[in-house]
């Protein structure tokens, strides 16, 4: 069984432009999260989605958005990059509620 | 916004001691409580989910313990392994399991051979 698959692994932007990662979760799992780690921090959650609807939301602003598709499929898009946006970002799936399978995250570096 | 706290920050331990660590979260509203091992270059693997007081769960030679009245975890290694060396998170999750997880920043283990 495939695992979380995040895409792309490494990104460079530069300041002001904006951003989309995608994450295909483990086939049948409908629970979608996003988590952006930075260093000296932890795992900070972003959003959560089930059944294409936004389930609820962390303390982010509303640069970063989301999305998830009919086929589970998750996006996140985060605009007007700025140079603290430079992060590991981990999507993670999930059946309902139970234990996270985390992806090994796309790496985003802001310039 | 909800507060989780590991302790301690980092820790190192000779191989074949056990160990243990903690992960203290709100007492109130509780849903469950998450263990993953992030092992370095590696994705967040977990380890268990807790949802009950008094819950212990274990895994070869992890195991956790469980007490949600004082909102506190707390995670065991019995004769540490090189291979065990990892950060370990632990996740909170509340409000009737509609809130996302809130994670503390971990425990860094490091075995010494």
């Amino acid at each position: 069984k495939a695992g979380v698959t995040q895409t792309p692994r490494y990104l460079i932007k530069t300041r002001g432009q904006q951003v989309t990662l995608s994450c295909s979760p483990i086939s049948g799992h409908r629970s979608v999260s996003w988590y952006q780690q930075t260093p000296g921090q932890g795992l900070q959650f972003l959003f959560e989605y089930f059944s294409e609807t936004q389930r609820n939301k962390g303390n982010f602003p509303g640069r970063f958005s989301g999305r998830q598709f009919s086929n589970s499929r998750s996006e996140m898009n985060v605009s007007t990059l700025e140079l603290g946006d430079s992060a590991l970002y981990l999507c993670a799936s999930s059946l309902v509620q139970t234990e996270a399978f985390f992806g090994q995250g796309t790496r985003l570096t802001v310039v | 916004i909800l507060n989780v706290e590991q302790s301690p920050q980092s820790l190192h331990v000779q191989e074949g001691d056990s160990t243990n660590f903690t992960c203290s979260f709100p007492s109130s509203n509780f849903y469950a409580l998450h263990w993953y091992r992030w092992e370095t270059a590696k994705s967040p693997e977990a380890l268990f989910v807790m949802t009950l007081n008094g819950d212990e769960k274990k895994k070869g030679r992890i195991s956790a313990t469980l007490n949600t009245k004082e909102g506190y975890s707390y995670l065991y290694i019995k004769g540490s392994q090189p291979e065990d060396s990892a950060t370990y998170l632990c996740a909170f999750r509340s409000g009737g399991g509609a809130d996302g997880l809130t994670f503390g920043k971990g425990t860094h283990l490091i075995i010494q051979p």
